[in-house]
């Protein structure tokens, strides 16, 4: 079945590092990713998107991969921040799809 | 940027009511509606895809009869929960499509409506 997965563990990071979160998708062929933040009781905030064709797409400190060879997404925060601490969730779309979310990675950074 | 509001953002309701949340892009046009259930700690769940003008269509387990959907406007889409019971307690999120240029393929999200049902 067609399926996003994404890191169910919690990733704890030290302020100032980088987080890298992962996004990986199978029997599935995304037109585009996309990237959102969600924090407790609140809606998902769109972050970014990135297509097939494009390789990187960066917005301030936050980039995003796609590298449709090894059927992955990775999304950075580079000078990461305690305000950083959400969850993140990724997901695809096709045109011969609906849409599909991962079912998020929770980022804590620590002061 | 897109924005899309909710109405209500919370409601407590008895057992055996109906309970309407209301969905609006508002500062573009919205071609697509979704609807999301998400319980605590869970990934979103879609519960149905609507168009403009058309009948929704509803993903596999999710009743019709009992979640009704009406996307009567480009801005405007309305989930009505029938006959609610504690079980539907859930948060609910809406989300939209169809912005101009590139933003027509991002998916906008409300910021949710948490139903509790006694």
């Amino acid at each position: 079945s067609q399926k996003i997965e994404q890191n169910s563990e919690a990733l704890n990071i030290q302020e100032g590092k980088t987080a890298t979160l992962t996004c990986n998708y199978t029997n599935y062929s995304p037109a585009y990713l996309q990237w959102y933040r969600q924090d407790p009781g609140r809606g998902p905030v769109f972050l970014l998107l990135i297509r097939e064709n494009e390789k990187e797409k960066r917005k301030e400190r936050l980039k995003v991969t796609f590298d449709t060879t090894l059927k992955q997404s990775l999304f950075h925060i580079t000078a990461s921040q305690p305000a950083d601490s959400a969850t993140y969730l990724c997901s695809g779309y096709s045109s011969a799809s609906k849409i599909i979310f991962g079912s998020g990675t929770r980022l804590s950074i620590r002061p | 940027g897109a924005v899309v509001s909710q109405h209500p953002s919370w409601v407590i309701c008895k057992s055996g009511t109906s309970v309407k949340i209301e969905c609006r892009s508002l500062d573009f046009q919205a071609t697509t509606m979704f609807w999301y259930r998400q319980f605590p700690k869970q990934s979103l769940m879609l519960m149905a895809t609507s168009n403009e003008g058309s009948k929704a269509t509803y993903e596999q387990g999710v009743e019709k009869d009992k979640f009704l959907i009406n996307h009567a406007s480009l801005t405007l889409s309305t989930l009505t929960v029938t006959s609610a019971h504690p079980e539907d307690s859930s948060f609910y999120i809406c989300s939209a499509r169809g912005g101009s240029g590139g933003a027509a393929d991002t998916q906008y999200f409300g910021p949710g409506t948490r139903l509790t049902v006694l």
